[in-house]
C-alpha cells in the first residue's frame, strides 16, 4: 500500500509569515497525526484526528497552529505567524484504528516537512 | 506526566559486538512501548513493540516493569544497524506515541 504523502517537503519562511502543510494518510486510516521534530529531539505529538474529529490537541500552540481534517482524510497544519522556534520537521503519521485489516497499533509515519523560519 | 528518557544521544560500537540501547520510562499505568527506527533519509518506522515478544532483524527488547525500562539489544550488531533509535509509548489503542530524544547508532567496520 502507498505510504503517508506529505507536502511540501521543504519550505523556507521569514519568521511572521505563514505557512501550511498537506498530508494525505494510508488509504482507510482513521486516525492521523501531527507530530514537530525539532532538530535533536525526538518527534512531539501536536495534534491526533479520528475520521474529521479532534481527539487531542492538548500540545498544539493555538495561537500561531491550527489544523484541519474536513473530510476525514487530507490534513493541513498552519502556521501563522511562523517564529524562529517553529523551525523543525513536521511530521504526519496514520494508523488503521478499525477494518478487516486491523493491524494493532502501528502508527505510519511521512518522511516530514522541513521548516526553516530565518 | 508521561515521559521516555534514552540517556546515549550517540553510540557506537564494533561490528560483531553486542549492543544495548537504553530506555526509561514514567507513566502511571499500564503502557504499551515501542522501538522506532530512522535510517539515513528514510522516514520513521516502527522496529518493534513489547506486546508481539517478537525479534526484528535480531533485535530485541524486553519490558521491565519493575525498572520502568524497555532496553533494546542485538547481540552481534551489523553495519547496516547504523541509525537513529527512538523509544516511545503509548496508553494503548490509537494513542499518540510520547518519544524519547533518541540514540543515534554507529556500527564501526
Amino acid at each position: 500500500e502507498a505510504g503517508v504523502a506529505q507536502s511540501p517537503r521543504y519550505k523556507i519562511i521569514e519568521k511572521r509569515q505563514s505557512v501550511a502543510f498537506w498530508c494525505n494518510p494510508i488509504s482507510g486510516h482513521a486516525t492521523l497525526y501531527w507530530y514537530q521534530q525539532i532538530l535533536g529531539q525526538g518527534p512531539k505529538l501536536l495534534i491526533q484526528f479520528q475520521n474529521n474529529g479532534v481527539v487531542d490537541d492538548s500540545q498544539l500552540p493555538k495561537d500561531r497552529f491550527s489544523a484541519e481534517r474536513l473530510k476525514g482524510v487530507d490534513s493541513t497544519l498552519k502556521i501563522q505567524p511562523a517564529k524562529l522556534e517553529d523551525s523543525a520537521v513536521y511530521l504526519c503519521a496514520s494508523m488503521r484504528t478499525y477494518g478487516p485489516q486491523y493491524s494493532g497499533n502501528t502508527i505510519y509515519f511521512g518522511e516530514g516537512s522541513w521548516l526553516t523560519v530565518v | 506526566a508521561q515521559r521516555v528518557t534514552q540517556p546515549e544521544k550517540l553510540l557506537s560500537v564494533f561490528k560483531g559486538a553486542p549492543v544495548e540501547l537504553k530506555c526509561n520510562y514514567s507513566y502511571s499505568g499500564s503502557p504499551e512501548l515501542f522501538w522506532y527506527v530512522q535510517y539515513s533519509r528514510q522516514r520513521l518506522q516502527l522496529l518493534l513493540r513489547h506486546i508481539s515478544r517478537e525479534s526484528i532483524k535480531g533485535f530485541t527488547a524486553d519490558l521491565n516493569k519493575g525498572e520502568t525500562s524497555f532496553h533494546l539489544k542485538k547481540p552481534f550488531a551489523q553495519e547496516e544497524d547504523s541509525a537513529m533509535y527512538y523509544c516511545a509509548l503509548s496508553g494503548g489503542g490509537a494513542d499518540g506515541l510520547t518519544f524519547g530524544k533518541g540514540t543515534h547508532l554507529i556500527i564501526q567496520p
